[in-house]
């Protein structure tokens, strides 16, 4: 069964400051990569997606991920972080062909002035 | 689209009391997932949907938990009886394409179980 890893539960960083999230997937198999992010008190919202083709994947909000297959994984990053980056996020897999998303433990970004 | 409906936002409800969720699914999706956020487990998946047939329950955590989805713009989870340990955020979330793209959520259920 497909698991993901997020090795970080949480991240502070400075505003301005680069960021990375990481993530680790288990399976081999074709995959389809997802991040999240969830602000508080909301439902989880498609930050973005990695289906086929080039590995660098950008989203909204300045975020882009790398896909890594050798490495199995789809980490995250943002070159500059705002105050409203302020929330959870979570990194999500799901085999091709199959219905079902996966999702990480998630890991909290804090933000600090 | 309004998005993903769910109803109701916050339940506080006494242990043994029958709980019920609600969900509407973006019209046009043809499946429909139940997920449970608690801090120790994260989000889980309980059930999921596809063209209204239940294709995936493995993740409802026992008997008590059942969910159905009689058409293509309704879902309801339901708890009866209802254990302090259900206490969790509930999501439904919905999604187009088989396997391809992202899933739309709600806003979450928040339920309290005393």
């Amino acid at each position: 069964a497909q698991s993901v890893t997020q090795l970080d539960s949480q991240v502070p960083v400075f505003e301005e400051a680069p960021v990375e999230l990481r993530c680790n997937y288990s399976s081999s198999v074709s995959v389809y990569l997802f991040w999240y992010v969830q602000y508080p008190n909301q439902g989880l919202q498609l930050l973005l997606k990695y289906l086929s083709g080039s590995t660098l994947v950008k989203g909204i909000n300045g975020f882009e991920a790398e896909f890594n297959k050798s490495q199995t994984s789809f980490h995250l990053r943002k070159p500059s972080v705002h105050i409203s980056d302020t929330a959870e996020y979570f990194c999500a897999v799901s085999d091709r062909g199959a219905q079902k998303l996966v999702f990480g433990q998630g890991t909290r970004l804090t933000i600090n002035p | 689209d309004a998005g993903v409906i769910q109803s109701p936002r916050h339940e506080v409800t006494e242990m043994g009391q029958e709980v019920t969720l609600r969900c509407k699914p973006i019209s046009g999706h043809n499946s429909l997932f139940w997920y449970r956020q608690t801090m120790m487990r994260g989000l889980e998946l309980l059930i999921y949907f596809n063209n209204n047939v239940p294709i995936d329950d493995s993740g409802m955590p026992e008997d008590r938990f059942s969910a159905k989805m009689p058409n293509a713009s309704f879902s309801t989870l339901k708890i009866q009886p209802s254990e302090p340990r259900d206490s969790a955020v509930y999501f439904c979330a919905s999604s187009l394409d088989r396997g391809l793209g992202e899933a739309f959520f709600g806003q979450g259920t928040r339920l309290t179980v005393v």
